[in-house]
């Protein structure tokens, strides 16, 4: 079946540090990738998304290219700011007709100023 | 173009009560999803709902959870008999039917 592996959190960083979550997938076929976010008591936010190899995904500073080859999408961002504190999922959407997201544990990012 | 609505946001229930958690998908969106999120973990897939049809339950459990998308109306999941192990986060999500899922704030249910 589907699955997403997810670094483990929690990561903690200062103000304008680089920052790289790792994410690894499995599946058939040639799913859809995404990031999403969650602050503190909200929903899912849709941060960013890539739907073939070499894809790159960006919004918002953050940016992750789907890698097939490595069956990777690790999201990266060169200067992170304490307003991105938060939770983020990487997910799959598989290329059958199954129409579920598979989302990998979550990973908590506190930026300190 | 307001977004996909979710209420309560808080239910706090006993435990052999009933929960009725309500979803309202953004207009236009015809595709339900429900999703459960337990504490410190990631969202787990319940079930996929088309109007009037359930697409995909395989996330469900077996027993006491159910759920319908009536022709007029939200979205309903339902719990019957709630346990303290149904306390947990429960998000909706909507779609066109393309790949990309928004999501609602979430119900947080409590069961005491």
């Amino acid at each position: 079946g589907n699955s997403v592996t997810q670094m483990e959190g929690p990561v903690t960083l200062s103000e304008e540090a680089f920052l790289t979550i790792n994410c690894t997938y499995t599946a058939t076929g040639y799913p859809s990738l995404f990031w999403y976010v969650q602050y503190p008591g909200e929903g899912l936010q849709l941060l960013l998304k890539a739907t073939k190899a070499d894809d790159k995904g960006s919004n918002k500073g953050f940016e992750a290219t789907y890698r097939k080859e490595t069956t990777s999408f690790h999201l990266e961002k060169g200067s992170v700011q304490v307003s991105d504190s938060a939770v983020y999922f990487c997910a799959l959407l598989s290329s059958g007709s199954a129409r579920q997201l598979t989302f990998g544990s979550g990973t908590q990012l506190t930026v300190l100023p | 173009n307001a977004g996909v609505m979710q209420n309560p946001r808080h239910l706090v229930r006993r435990r052999g009560q009933e929960a009725r958690l309500r979803c309202s998908p953004m207009k236009g969106h015809s595709h339900v999803y429900w999703y459960r999120q337990l504490p410190e973990e990631g969202l787990k897939f319940m079930v996929y709902l088309q109007k009037e049809n359930i697409i995909d339950e395989s996330g469900m459990p077996k027993e006491r959870f159910s759920a319908e998308f009536p022709k007029e109306g939200p979205s309903i999941l339902r719990i019957q008999q709630v346990v303290r192990g149904d306390s947990a986060a429960y998000f909706c999500a909507s779609s066109p039917g393309t790949s990309e899922q928004f999501f609602g704030p979430g119900t947080r249910l409590t069961v005491l």
